[in-house]
């Protein structure tokens, strides 16, 4: 198996270009989600679902849109890149149980101009 | 919203010392309490979890302790290595049946050999 997986690793955008970070995962877990990672501020959820064709705001889900068309995949897309957005970017799933273990993707640097 | 904080922010310990990490929670109804560890440039890793019928788990040098009338719970290393480096998160599972985890903002642990 390989996990949760994340496409790409790095990007760097320029202010105002649209992008879409993909996630996979072969576990066939219910719920995903993503999160950002910036210095200091530990990790802050963005949107997550909760199954396919849900989805959920999570805390900070200004400028960004997400799709769970499949339930292997859930998708990150921003539609206008803003520095402020310059972040790193990890998936995460679980299985829809309690007390089970979140696991993470590899993340995804991206750098907005 | 449940609000987690972790303290401390970085914490220097020498090799074979002990070290302390600990987390204050707000939802007195939160069950679940979920550490990870994140080393350099990879994805944060679940390291030991504690659900808030049991007070103590561990898992030879790592242990957490719960104190659900206080609403905090510690990690606690022993006999640190220069391996244990890394970035540690506490969290909190929201309730709700989405299984989302609140996390603290971090400790950046140096173990100096």
């Amino acid at each position: 198996n390989a996990g949760v997986t994340q496409t790409p690793k790095f990007r760097v955008l320029k202010t105002g270009q649209s992008m879409t970070l993909l996630c996979a995962q072969d576990m066939n877990h219910e719920y995903m989600y993503w999160y950002r990672q910036d210095p200091g501020m530990g990790l802050r959820l963005i949107h997550y679902s909760v199954g396919e064709g849900t989805t959920a705001k999570g805390e900070v889900p200004d400028g960004y849109n997400v799709s769970r068309l499949k339930k292997q995949n859930f998708l990150l897309g921003l539609e206008s890149a803003a520095p402020s957005q310059t972040s790193v970017y990890f998936c995460a799933s679980i299985k829809a149980s309690s007390y089970n273990e979140q696991f993470f993707g590899p993340g995804t640097r991206l750098t907005v101009l | 919203g449940e609000n987690v904080e972790q303290h401390p922010s970085t914490l220097s310990v020498q090799e074979g010392d002990s070290a302390v990490i600990k987390c204050t929670y707000s939802d007195s109804a939160s069950n679940y309490f979920p550490w990870y560890k994140q080393e350099l440039g990879k994805r944060p890793q679940l390291i030991i979890d504690i659900r808030s019928n049991v007070g103590e788990k561990k898992d030879q040098r790592i242990a957490v302790t719960l104190n659900k009338t206080a609403k905090h719970f510690s990690l606690h290393i022993t006999e640190t290595q220069p391996e244990d480096s890394a970035v540690y998160f506490c969290a909190e599972r929201e309730q709700g049946g989405s299984e989302k985890l609140v996390f603290g903002k971090g400790t950046k642990l140096t173990v100096n050999p």
